[in-house]
């Protein structure tokens, strides 16, 4: 079945670093690719999508690259404040018979440092 | 516009217990999902509803757990008998439709945990 692999946490940084969090898929088809974020205390949030070979997604200063030939869809922000610590989640989606449920990855923990 | 709402926030029960969860999802959405999310993993789909009929529900415990969308809007997920696995927060989603490049809305979900 369909997977997404990203890499453990926790991703600890100071203020201004950069930022990659990968993340890689197994999945027939042409899924769609997204990356949610989900802060202390809330609910999950969409932060950018992609839903073709080659698309950018971007929002808030991080953006992610939907490669096909990798099978990838890597996160990154070239300068994280302290208020990008949250947990994301890399997921993926497909148009099929039975619903286009997300099936998500295990999430990745980042704490910004001041 | 109003997001997807949940209640109750929280909840404590005892194992062989019952629980049921409520949804409202965003206006005009036709579809509906509920995820479970177990602690440091991600959501997992339990079931999904396009208007009242259900699409997909292939990884819903369908011997203790039970979910209804009566009228096409809100959802009701129920637990019966809750079991310690099932410790878990609770997601509802939604989206415009049902295709694969359809952005879907989450709840601040219900945190259940079984004692």
């Amino acid at each position: 079945g369909d997977s997404v692999t990203q890499m453990e946490g926790p991703v600890t940084l100071s203020e201004e670093a950069f930022l990659t969090i990968n993340c890689t898929y197994t999945a027939t088809g042409y899924p769609s690719l997204f990356w949610y974020v989900q802060y202390p205390g809330e609910g999950l949030q969409l932060l950018l999508k992609a839903t073709k070979a080659d698309d950018k997604g971007s929002n808030k200063g991080f953006e992610a690259t939907y490669r096909k030939e990798t099978t990838s869809f890597h996160l990154e922000k070239g300068s994280v404040q302290v208020s990008d610590s949250a947990v994301y989640f890399c997921a993926l989606s497909k148009q099929q018979a039975a619903g286009n449920k997300l099936t998500f990855g295990g999430g990745t923990r980042v704490l910004v440092k001041p | 516009e109003a997001g997807v709402a949940q209640s109750p926030r929280y909840k404590i029960i005892e194992k062989r217990q019952s629980v049921a969860f409520w949804c409202n999802p965003i206006s005009g959405h036709a579809t509906l999902y509920w995820y479970q999310q177990i602690l440091g993993q991600g959501p997992k789909l339990l079931i999904q509803f396009q208007n009242n009929g259900v699409v997909d529900d292939s990884q819903l415990p369908k011997d203790r757990f039970s979910a209804e969308r009566l009228k096409g809007v809100d959802s009701t997920l129920k637990i019966q008998p809750a079991k310690l696995e099932d410790s878990a927060v609770y997601l509802c989603a939604s989206s415009l439709i049902a295709g694969g490049t359809d952005t879907q809305y989450f709840g601040p979900g219900t945190r259940l945990t079984v004692l």
